[in-house]
This record gives structure tokens, sequence and C-alpha cells, in this order.
């Protein structure tokens, strides 16, 4: 799979809306831009995925830029709840590889 | 929500003792992982299976050993557990969604201690 860069850590105001890039300048025409994140104690979840166009859903937005060559997950409203490890994560359609995780981003959400 | 299941959640057992980590699925996917992820680290694939009787290594070397003779349960053992064996195992199930494109789901993981 193509890698990914995301900043190791960001901080975010409750109720703010919260942007986390992701480079992936080595994206091939078949990779989608998955995301996941992993709140304390838990295992990942599932957040959104994309391959082309911007996506919405209930828990975030994902904005690829034209070239594919980054991404953006937007949290519209950040909440206590949403302090995570965030993880951008491209993988091949239809491949049989594995998802593979980086660092990901560390968000902190302050009150 | 998760329809996949760990247990225990947290288990503290003593060096040289045997212990098998419980994963199980309920909507029969073929594809199932587990995870090692250290406390603040990256998590790391040690075991995956396409199907019933399909057990592989992942690419971190783990002295642990996986079975798959039921669809639903995919365990994780180790026959005699060490302090480097202390870490979280989290199991995960994939699954093709409308676009085919796959996603995983994760179980709660189950953190050991070994002492």
């Amino acid at each position: 799979d193509a890698k990914t860069t995301q900043p190791n850590s960001m901080e975010s105001n409750e109720e703010e809306p919260v942007h986390l890039p992701c480079n992936h300048s080595t994206i091939s025409g078949t990779d989608y831009i998955h995301w996941y994140r992993q709140l304390p104690s838990q295992g990942p979840e599932y957040v959104i995925h994309g391959l082309t166009s911007n996506v919405n859903n209930r828990m975030a937005s994902l904005a690829i830029a034209e070239d594919r060559k980054s991404s953006t997950l937007i949290l519209h409203r950040a909440t206590l709840r949403d302090a995570a490890v965030y993880y951008c994560i491209l993988r091949a359609y239809n491949a049989g590889n594995m998802l593979t995780f980086g660092g990901g981003t560390r968000l902190m959400v302050k009150p | 929500e998760a329809d996949i299941y760990q247990t225990p959640r947290y288990l503290v057992i003593g060096t040289g003792k045997k212990i098998t980590l419980e994963c199980s699925q309920t909507m029969g996917h073929d594809k199932m992982y587990w995870y090692q992820q250290d406390p603040g680290m990256e998590l790391h694939l040690i075991h995956y299976s396409y199907g019933v009787n399909s057990t592989e290594k992942g690419d971190l070397s783990s002295e642990s050993t996986v079975s798959r003779i039921r669809t639903e349960h995919f365990p994780l053992t180790l026959e005699s557990a060490r302090p480097s064996h202390t870490s979280q195992y989290l199991c995960a199930r994939e699954e093709s969604w409308r676009d085919r494109v796959d996603g995983y789901t994760f179980g709660s993981g189950t953190r050991l201690t070994v002492v």
C-alpha cells in the first residue's frame, strides 16, 4: 500500500470544527482513502472512506484534493468524545492486502 | 454496533501459563484478523484467516498461534505466557460494503498482562 503522512498530534476546542490532514503523494488510481479512529482503551472504528469525490456521513466529512495526493477529515463540531487517534489509510480497491495502520494523529479536544 | 466479541476484556496471568483469547463474530464473515498493540504504539497484524482451516502469519512475528475450525470463532493461544507478551490484542472481521470496498470491524480488545 502507498504510505500516508499525518501530523502526530492536533488540538481543538470543543464545539469547533477540526480539520485533520493526510498526505498521500504516491496514491494510485485504485487506492481508496479510509479513515479509522481509536478511542482510548478501544479497538479502531471505521469513520469514512472515499475515492475521488468528497464524502459526508453522520460522523464526519472527507475532502479529497483534486489530484488525490492529500485529503482532510473534517469533524464539524468537535466534542470531548471525539478525542482519539485518527488513522488515514490507503487501500487498493478489492485488494487482498491487509489494513495497515500507521501512527495516526492524536486529537485532543479541550473543553 | 460491533458484532464481534472478544473475551476476556482484561487478563492478568503468571509466566508460563497457557492462555487462549477468544474472538467470535455472528455474521459469518470469512476474513478475520488479530492485531497486537502496545500502549501508545501502532497496531501490528500478527495473524489472519480467510476462512475455515485457513490461517496465516501477519507482518509482526508472534509466538502466538491461531485456529479457525468454525467460521464464527478465531481464538488466539499462547502456550507459555511471558512478560514480553504483555500487550493489547485486537480481533477484527472484514466485510464488503456497497461499493465493494472492504471495511474492518474491531472488537474491544483483550488487555493481557503477564506477571
